[in-house]
């Protein structure tokens, strides 16, 4: 079990600019889910998958974001046109449905310069 | 108005001793209450998961304490390490899981 993993780990990029973030589970996990966290902050939930279903979106998620879980196994998360208030952490996490408990990644940090 | 609150926001504490987080919460119903430790820049991990029904579950020198009727909820945490020092979030489930703020625990020599 090597536990969820996130790529890159941290990102810089100018305004305006197109992002992509990857998330790997753990395998046999079905549900995937995506958080942002600010500084002094919990996570906030973006979306989730169960399989390569979205079954889920969060009204954060503008017209700017787009997850995809082509396969039912890995997923990205784009950001299209990053404004600086895109800058967090973004929180990977996976689960079994029939188990709750969610195991997150390490988190890409964005920064937006 | 965030329907977990957590207390206080932020606690340094020396080495060795204890200390208890609070969780109070507004979500009803639920089907659990987990607890995270959150290290700087890292993604949460679990440290305890209760059902509505459960008043405490213990992982360690940490324990959890729940009071459905209340709404609250607590981390104790015992002779407390260097290593304790992170931010704790408490998170209610109720279909989907809703995240305290956390509170950032400093543990000092």
């Amino acid at each position: 079990d090597t536990g969820v993993s996130q790529d890159p780990r941290h990102k810089i990029t100018k305004r305006g600019q197109n992002v992509t973030f990857r998330c790997d589970p753990i395998s046999e996990h079905n549900r995937l889910y995506w958080y942002r966290q600010t500084l002094g902050q919990g996570p906030e939930f973006l979306t989730y998958f169960q399989n390569e279903a979205q079954l889920e979106k969060s009204r954060l998620l503008s017209d700017r974001f787009s997850a995809e879980r082509p396969k039912g196994s890995f997923s990205t998360l784009e950001i299209q046109r990053t404004e600086q208030g895109d800058s967090a952490m973004y929180l990977c996490a996976s689960s079994l449905v029939s188990v709750e408990t969610q195991y997150f990644g390490p988190g890409t940090r964005l920064l937006v310069l | 108005k965030n329907q977990v609150e957590q207390s206080p926001q932020s606690l340094i504490i020396l080495e060795g001793k204890n200390c208890t987080l609070q969780c109070n919460y507004t979500v009803s119903p639920f089907s659990n209450l987990r607890w995270y430790k959150q290290d700087t820049g890292r993604g949460p991990v679990s440290l305890t998961i209760m059902t509505f029904s459960e008043n405490t579950k213990s992982n360690g020198r940490y324990t959890a304490t729940l009071d459905a009727d209340t709404k609250q909820s607590s981390l104790h945490i015992t002779a407390s390490q260097l290593s304790d020092s992170a931010s704790y979030i408490c998170v209610v489930s109720a279909g989907d899981m809703r995240f305290g703020a956390g509170t950032r625990l400093t543990v000092k020599p």
